[in-house]
């Protein structure tokens, strides 16, 4: 079965400071991959996402992402963080069914900036 | 971009009645709706897939006879949590994607539901 693994439950990094989140997934198939941010009490909003091509991604607030199939990874990058970025971090990996595709999602990382 | 409203975001109900969420869609038509749970501090558990017109699928372990889900029209899809429980307390989170889209899911911001 599929799953997502991100190891760092919480990370905490200066304002300026760089910025990795990681998430390793499990899939039997060419993974459709997502990472997206959760401020307290809010939805989901897409950073990026990965299907195929360069392998990698650009996404908005100045993050990227890049896929290494051969470590089966997918880690969170940004080169210097702002204060505005402190919330949860949710890696997801999409998945084909009899249903219809669906997302399967990592357990999150909790990111606080220190000013 | 495409927009998903959620309403209420919260709302405190007593132990044995029943509560409605409502996501729409107010952008683009929606032919399939998820319909997820989340515990605090935790990630999101899809209970439940909608498509238009028909019958939800349920994620296994997710009682369908208490969260009624109903799909009835290409923007509105509604999660009723029946004979509410503490236990049933969660942050409920649902999500849109419109046909063709692939994996163009818009999320809504979520309902807090307290059972007291």
């Amino acid at each position: 079965a599929q799953s997502v693994t991100q190891p760092d439950i919480h990370i905490t990094v200066s304002e300026g400071a760089s910025l990795e989140l990681r998430c390793n997934y499990s899939y039997g198939a060419t993974p459709y991959l997502f990472w997206y941010v959760q401020s307290p009490g809010q939805g989901l909003q897409l950073l990026l996402k990965y299907f195929s091509g360069d392998t990698l991604v650009q996404g908005i607030k100045g993050f990227e992402a890049e896929f290494k199939r051969s470590q089966s990874s997918f880690n969170l990058r940004k080169p210097s963080v702002h204060w505005s970025d402190a919330a949860e971090y949710f890696c997801a990996v999409g998945i084909l069914t009899g249903g219809g595709n669906k997302l399967t999602f990592g357990t999150g990382t909790q990111l606080k900036v220190e000013l | 971009g495409a927009v998903v409203s959620q309403h209420p975001s919260r709302v405190i109900c007593k132990s044995g009645t029943s509560v409605k969420i409502e996501c729409r869609s107010l952008d683009f038509q929606a032919t399939t709706m998820f319909w997820y749970r989340q515990f605090p501090k935790q990630s999101l558990m899809l209970m439940a897939t909608s498509n238009e017109g028909s019958k939800a699928t349920y994620e296994q372990g997710v009682e369908k006879d208490k969260f009624l889900i109903n799909h009835a029209s290409l923007t509105l899809s509604t999660l009723t949590v029946t004979s509410a429980h503490p236990e049933d307390s969660s942050f409920y989170i649902c999500s849109a994607r419109g046909a063709g889209d692939g994996y163009g899911y818009t999320f809504g911001s979520g309902t807090r539901l307290t059972v007291v």
